[in-house]
Order: structure tokens, then C-alpha cells, then sequence
């Protein structure tokens, strides 16, 4: 069964305190890696696409980078408008590309 | 270029009523996706739209039904609502169907009582 875990579940930083999220998934064969990011009473705000190891993609304080078992989103001196919870899912190759997703790491960064 | 659009926002029913949501996806995109949000189970996939034909289904009971026009605007419709229908119904478009790219809407709240 494909599977998509997220850690951790919660995280607190600090103004400037750089950092990293993990999304390790098991799958038979990864068609693409998502990163959402949503904000409280929203939907999902789509972040970056990752479709095979070694790639990574860029988006202002944020860095998603790819391995064949994880993904890790760095945010780099995050800033209060950071605070979401972050959202990753996968779409197997093969298969009928539904997505499968995280529970979420609700991330808040304090002034 | 507007983003998706679900409507109601906010629904309340009672237990046994039926409830039907709309979603208008981005202008030239032509796949709706259904998902229901929970603090117990996240997000999960209901179904998937396109070109008029439901194109994937999640594990969900037959309660949970959708349909898409020709001008790719989806409804979702549950029947005999239950208890555990509370959540949050999210749409999301994409420009083909699998996309890689989706972009939700804001979601409709349902609360059933």
C-alpha cells in the first residue's frame, strides 16, 4: 500500500531560525512529489512538482529537494507569513495518478 | 485569471438530507477533482473529472456522487448525509486529467447534525 508520512506534525520557529520538513513516502514507482501549502479555513495552495531524484525546485525562502525515499521542504529564515501547514503528496506511475497525501506539518514561525 | 470557485461556502443539514456543491475550475481547465478534508483522516481523494466522465474514484461509498458539465464547472452530490460527512469538500482543477499541477479552491464547510 502506497504510503506518504510527514514530519514532524508540528513545528515552532523562531523569525530567521532556518529549517527542514520531511515527507517520506512508499511507493511502487513515484510519477511526481507535490508541496502544498495551505493556510487555515483555505484550500491548498500548490508550491512545486519533484518528479524524479536529485531534482530540486526553488520558490522564495523555500527548497524542495527529491531522493528516492524523501522529500525535504527547507524554508530558509522564514518569516511569520510562513506559518501554514505544509502538504505533500505523491502520484504513482502506473496507476490511476490519484494523489495520495500527507497528514501535514502545521509549521509557525514567531516574530 | 480567476481562481477556483466552490459554492455554498459554509452548508449546515441534518442527518438523512442530501446536499449537492458546485465548483468552477480555472478558465481552460478541464479536470475537477474531488477531496474531502477531516482532522482524523486529511485529505482524500473522492473523485476526478474530465471531459465530462468521471476518470477515477476514491474509496468512498456510492452516497458520494459527482458530475461535470460541458463548461467543466462539477458538482458533487452525497445523499443520506451521515455524522462523518462533516468536513471540509475541496475542488481542484487542473488543465489535464492526472495533472501534476491542481489548484483548489476554497472548499464548502459542511457540517451535518
Amino acid at each position: 500500500e502506497d504510503q506518504v508520512t510527514q514530519s514532524p506534525e508540528a513545528l515552532r520557529l523562531q523569525e530567521g531560525e532556518s529549517s527542514s520538513l520531511n515527507c517520506s513516502y512508499t511507493v511502487s514507482g513515484l510519477r511526481g512529489l507535490f508541496w502544498y501549502r495551505q493556510d487555515p479555513g483555505k484550500g491548498p495552495e500548490f508550491l512545486f512538482t519533484l518528479y524524479s531524484a536529485g531534482e530540486e525546485k526553488e520558490k522564495e525562502r523555500l527548497k524542495a529537494t527529491l531522493t528516492k525515499k524523501e522529500s525535504f521542504l527547507h524554508i530558509t529564515a522564514p518569516k511569520p507569513e510562513d506559518s501554514a501547514t505544509y502538504l505533500c503528496a505523491v502520484q504513482v506511475s502506473g496507476g490511476s495518478y490519484i494523489p495520495t497525501f500527507g497528514r501535514g506539518t502545521s509549521l509557525i514561525v514567531h516574530p | 485569471k480567476a481562481g477556483v470557485t466552490q459554492t455554498p461556502r459554509y452548508l449546515i443539514k441534518t442527518r438523512g438530507q442530501q446536499v449537492t456543491l458546485s465548483c468552477s475550475p480555472i478558465s481552460g481547465h478541464r479536470s475537477v477533482s474531488w477531496y474531502q478534508q477531516t482532522p482524523g483522516q486529511g485529505l482524500q481523494f473522492l473523485f476526478e473529472y474530465f471531459s465530462e466522465t468521471q476518470r477515477n474514484k476514491g474509496n468512498f461509498p456510492g452516497r458520494f456522487s459527482g458530475r461535470q458539465f460541458s463548461n467543466s464547472r462539477s458538482e458533487m452530490n452525497v445523499s443520506t448525509l451521515e455524522l462523518g460527512d462533516s468536513a471540509l469538500y475541496l475542488c481542484a482543477s487542473s488543465l489535464v486529467a492526472g495533472g501534476h499541477e491542481q489548484y483548489f479552491g476554497p472548499g464548502t464547510r459542511l457540517t451535518v447534525t
